[in-house]
């Protein structure tokens, strides 16, 4: 199967740095996507890795090693709006589309 | 204008009636989507239209029935449903219908059966 596992729910404190861990299964892997999911909300495109290593985007950053199947996201100067769920979700070969996580449930306190 | 919109947002129905999800999508994409998301689990796909073409089938009931009479709109029509397919109904779209493509999703249709 494509199995995907992350943390069901996390917390974090308001200005800390958090990282939600994503594994999944290596064989016909054609990229990794991170979803931000507000309650209530559709999910919201984050980042896209293909390429081992760390892309960048302001306050989060996404993280890919290829032989290991693992990603991670990293939020940093974490905001209380950040608190949401974060969907990790793999894109395969010969597959038109996406097979999602369960998702984390972040929770930021004061 | 929101890029992907679904209508209705929420919808109460009973087990014998027919209803129709609607999604339209204003991004000029060719692929669009039908994801089911029930609580704790991991969004499943259910249904891929490429082009308006039928590209998969997620083993879906026959109670689901997608319809995409052009790459804008796609429609869900639902009839004799179970109380286990309230869930929150997602429609997402793509540039194309290639697994690199981020995909944009609508807020969603939450959908109880009584």
């Amino acid at each position: 199967g494509q199995n995907i596992d992350q943390p069901t729910e996390m917390t974090a404190t308001e200005g800390a740095i958090v990282q939600i861990n994503c594994t999944y299964q290596t064989s016909g892997f054609n990229g990794l996507f991170w979803y931000q999911q507000h309650a209530g909300e559709a999910p919201t495109f984050l980042s896209y890795n293909v390429l081992d290593g760390l892309e960048e985007k302001g306050r989060f950053s996404s993280f890919l090693s290829r032989s290991k199947g693992y990603s991670y996201l990293l939020l940093k100067e974490l905001q209380m709006k950040d608190s949401a769920s974060y969907l990790c979700a793999r894109g395969g070969t010969g597959r038109r589309a996406l097979t999602f996580g369960s998702g984390t449930r972040l929770q930021v306190q004061p | 204008e929101t890029g992907v919109t679904q209508t209705p947002r929420h919808l109460v129905m009973g087990m014998t009636n027919k209803k129709s999800l609607k999604c339209e999508q204003h991004l000029g994409h060719n692929a669009m989507y039908w994801y089911k998301q029930s609580a704790k689990k991991p969004l499943e796909l259910m249904f891929v239209y490429n082009f308006k073409e039928q590209t998969e089938n997620n083993s879906v009931p026959s109670r689901f029935s997608p319809e995409c009479p052009n790459s804008s709109h796609l429609f869900l029509h639902l009839h004799t449903l179970q109380p286990e397919d309230s869930a929150l109904y997602l429609c997402a779209s793509s540039d194309t219908g290639d697994s690199n493509q981020p995909q944009h999703f609508g807020d969603g249709t939450r959908l109880s059966i009584l």
